[in-house]
């Protein structure tokens, strides 16, 4: 079936530094790709999301760009704050059966002045 | 454009007990999803409705049942509840079913069993 697999975390940097997360998946066809981020004690947020391959997603700084050949949706930022501090949830719509999400597990990132 | 809201934000439930949570879905949005995130995990498909029938369910016993009104708000309930039940809940609206279409999520409900 289709899965989400995203790099253990936490993730833990310095202000300004470069930040990638790696996401990969297995899907049926052509799905879309999000990026979601979840602050501590709230729901999820969108963040970005590529709805064919090629397509780059970019918003607050961070960008993602569907790779169909490597299967990939890794997210960058150039520079990370203190407040990108989340955990982020790399997810895909499955087109098999229910339209639905299926979600990596996360990956905390922890970013410190 | 109010966004997806659900209630309660906190619920506390002892085991064999029964739950209802509810989700207001955002404007303009005809379809809800409910997904059960444990800690540390990433959020689980429970359900999903349209135009007030179910659309689809994943991985989750029958205790676990939900209805959409007529105005495309949602209820889940969960029956006997048990230990692992414990999660927060999310709900999130879209507006059209069988497409590709961005889900918006509440900020969940965050039930504990005990």
């Amino acid at each position: 079936g289709d899965s989400v697999t995203q790099m253990e975390g936490p993730v833990t940097l310095s202000e300004e530094a470069f930040l990638t997360i790696n996401c990969t998946y297995t899907a049926t066809g052509y799905p879309s790709l999000f990026w979601y981020v979840q602050y501590p004690g709230e729901g999820l947020q969108l963040l970005l999301k590529a709805t064919k391959a090629d397509d780059k997603g970019s918003n607050k700084g961070f960008e993602a760009t569907y790779r169909k050949e490597t299967t990939s949706f890794h997210l960058e930022k150039g520079s990370v704050q203190v407040s990108d501090s989340a955990v982020y949830f790399c997810a895909l719509t499955s087109l098999s059966g229910t339209y639905k999400y299926i979600f990596g597990t996360g990956t905390r990132l922890k970013v410190l002045a | 454009e109010t966004g997806v809201t659900q209630s309660p934000t906190h619920l506390i439930k002892t085991r064999g007990q029964q739950v209802t949570l509810r989700c207001s879905s955002q404007s303009g949005h005809n379809t809800v999803s409910w997904y059960q995130q444990a800690l540390g995990q990433g959020p689980q498909f429970i359900f999903q409705y349209y135009r007030e029938e179910e659309n689809g369910r994943g991985n989750f016993p029958p205790r676990f049942s939900g209805l959409q009104f007529p105005n495309y708000s949602s209820e889940l309930n969960v029956n006997a509840l048990e230990l692992d039940d414990s999660a927060l809940y999310l709900c999130a609206s879209s507006s059209a079913e069988g497409s590709t279409d961005t889900q918006y999520f509440g900020p969940g409900t965050r039930l504990t069993v005990l």
